[in-house]
Order: structure tokens, then C-alpha cells, then sequence
């Protein structure tokens, strides 16, 4: 599975969208790239995912770059609850998910 | 509430004793995962089951751990001769596959254990 790097944490404020990226240079063609969040004492939770197309959900919008090397999580106008923790994931089978740190998203009243 | 449910959801136990959990899934999905967490980590991957076939293993899988679905409805998760190091949080995870066709996980409240 390709790797991926975020940022450790990010604060936003709220109402405002909240842009997180994620980089997975060795990402392979058959390679999705999944976004979970953890509210904290949660489990994690589905947000959305792509291969190379750009998506939309109720929750948030994946923007994956034409290399496909990078992706950004939107999240359109982001409210307290949106505080967890994100983890993007690059996984070509939908079996074991492999979970990073993820980006600790903070968001400001 | 049909989302994916742990029991029980808190246990502490001294080092040595067994343990097990159960997991149930979203009534009609084929796949349920099991995954551990520790303080300040993205969850671990350890197994998953497609119905009642236990087609992958971590090798964070120890001889110590084993994982059983045998109806291919609930799960159980049980680790013998516990150490304080297997203190985490287990979470379950179910899904739908069906053709290849990739499907999200849903995961449950998790189990926290603590070893003493």
C-alpha cells in the first residue's frame, strides 16, 4: 500500500472550510484513496473516497490532483463537531485498512 | 440502533486472565474486521473475516489472540494470558463487498481494555 504524509494537527475557524491535505507519491493506479475521521472515544467514521475523479457527499469534498500524488479533504463550512481526528488512507482492496496518525483538525469558535 | 455494536465496552482484567469480546455487525454485511488502538495512534489492522472464513491476519495476530465468526453473523475476539501490553481499545469494523466492489467500513463504539 502507498504511504501517505499529513499534517500533524491544523486549527480552522468555524463556519470557515476546512482544507486538509494529504500527500501519497507512490500511490498505484488500482489505489483508492479512503478519508476516515475519529471524534474522540469514537469509532472512526466513513467520510468519502475516489480514485481519480473528484467527489462530493454530504459530508465533504475530495480533490484528487491529475497525478493522483496528492488529495485535499474540504470540508465546506465546518462546525465544532467537525474536531477529530483525519486520517487519510491509499488502499487498493477494500480489506485492513491502514491507519497513519492522521491530522488532528481543531476547529476555533 | 442497527449500526455495529461491542460488548462490553469497558474491561479491566490482571495480567494472565483471559478475555473475549464480541462484536456484532450490520445485519447484512459479509465482511467484519478487527482493529486495536493505542493511546495517541491510528487503529492496527489484526483480522478480518468474509462470512465465516478468517481470510487475513495481521501479524499483530499473536499465537495468544484468536478471532472466531462461526455463523458468519457476530464475531469474537479473545486474547488469553493477557499482558499490560495489550491494553488498547479494540474496535470492530463491518462491510459490504459484493463483486469487488468496494464498500465502506462502519465501525463500532470499540472495547476498551486495560490490563493490571
Amino acid at each position: 500500500d502507498a504511504k501517505t504524509t499529513q499534517p500533524t494537527s491544523m486549527d480552522c475557524a468555524e463556519g470557515r472550510a476546512a482544507n486538509l491535505p494529504c500527500n501519497h507519491s507512490t500511490i498505484s493506479g488500482n489505489e483508492y484513496v479512503y478519508w476516515y475521521r475519529q471524534i474522540h472515544s469514537q469509532g472512526p467514521q466513513y467520510i468519502i473516497h475516489g480514485l481519480k475523479n473528484n467527489e462530493t457527499n454530504e459530508m465533504a469534498s475530495l480533490i484528487i490532483t491529475e497525478d493522483r500524488k496528492s488529495s485535499t479533504l474540504i470540508l465546506p463550512h465546518a462546525t465544532l463537531r467537525d474536531t477529530a481526528v483525519y486520517y487519510c488512507i491509499v488502499r487498493a482492496r477494500l480489506d485492513g485498512l491502514t491507519f497513519g496518525k492522521g491530522t488532528h483538525l481543531i476547529i476555533q469558535p | 440502533d442497527t449500526g455495529v455494536s461491542q460488548d462490553p465496552r469497558h474491561k479491566i482484567t490482571k495480567r494472565g486472565q483471559n478475555v473475549t469480546f464480541r462484536c456484532d455487525p450490520i445485519s447484512e454485511h459479509n465482511r467484519l474486521y478487527w482493529y486495536r488502538q493505542t493511546l495517541g495512534q491510528g487503529p492496527e489492522f489484526l483480522t478480518y473475516f468474509q462470512n465465516e472464513a478468517q481470510l487475513e491476519k495481521s501479524r499483530l495476530l499473536s499465537d495468544r489472540f484468536s478471532a472466531e465468526r462461526p455463523k458468519g453473523s457476530f464475531s469474537t475476539l479473545e486474547i488469553q494470558r493477557t499482558e499490560q501490553g495489550d491494553s488498547a481499545m479494540y474496535l470492530c469494523a463491518s462491510s459490504l463487498v459484493v463483486g469487488g466492489a468496494t464498500y465502506e467500513q462502519y465501525f463500532g463504539p470499540g472495547t476498551r481494555l486495560t490490563v493490571t
